[in-house]
């Protein structure tokens, strides 16, 4: 069982839904951060979070340390928002461990 | 847009060969993380540099190996490559232990 799980590993949405990517993980961390990679490789850190939830234009994370989740929120989703989105946590000293990352295509 | 920067961005070799992919920083950044991700999988830790010390290593054999430089560059060796080496190598960068981390593009590697 990997340390750290996401759900759904794809998920195609329309234009202006609401979308939620989950994140579940089994070990103790300091902080969990949530990345966008686009095709071709290049990752993008969205939050770092450590407790409760941080909101950014359109993005909002929450996580509940007691149980062990985290969830990633898209409100009125664009085309612009396909990507893969990967969540990871940070263990001992710097190290992250990543999940498997989401697939996300949103039709226009 | 992260201000780190690596090079080359696609790379093909054969079996046994050797490689070096480098990364360069943010000025500042005194910690250097390079990741190994395999296609349609998370990325996997290779190792950390903490000024130009090694300062954590994942599951990864000797033949990866790194160096950091005082510019605020680095470099990841393989040696011996295999074709299970063929995928997007990344590093992240950060100016304080443990904080932020800024990813780099990634170099795409291929092993024939």
């Amino acid at each position: 069982k990997n340390e750290v799980e996401q759900s759904p590993q794809n998920l195609t949405a329309q234009e202006g839904e609401f979308i939620t990517i989950n994140c579940s993980y089994s070990v103790g961390i300091s902080a969990l951060h949530w990345l966008q990679q686009h095709p071709g490789g290049g990752i993008v850190s969205l939050f770092m979070l450590s407790s409760g939830k941080k909101k950014h234009g359109r993005l909002i994370a929450t996580i509940n340390i007691q149980e062990k989740h985290s969830s990633l929120h898209i409100t009125a989703s664009h085309p612009r928002d396909s990507a893969v989105y990967i969540c990871a946590v940070k263990t001992s000293g710097s190290r992250l461990t990543f999940g498997e990352g989401t697939q996300l295509t949103v039709n226009p | 847009e992260t201000g780190v920067t690596q090079s080359p961005t696609h790379l093909i070799k054969t079996r046994g060969q050797q490689v070096t992919l480098r990364c360069s920083s943010q000025s500042g950044h005194n910690t250097v993380s390079w990741y190994q991700q395999a296609l349609g999988q998370g990325p996997q830790f290779i190792f950390q540099y903490y000024r130009e010390e090694e300062n954590g290593r994942g599951n990864f054999p000797p033949r990866f190996s790194g160096l950091q430089f005082p510019n605020y560059s680095s470099e990841l060796n393989v040696n011996a490559l295999e074709l299970d080496d063929s995928a997007l190598y990344l590093c992240a960068s950060s100016f304080v232990k443990g904080e932020a981390q800024y990813f780099g593009p990634g170099t795409r590697l291929t092993v024939l």
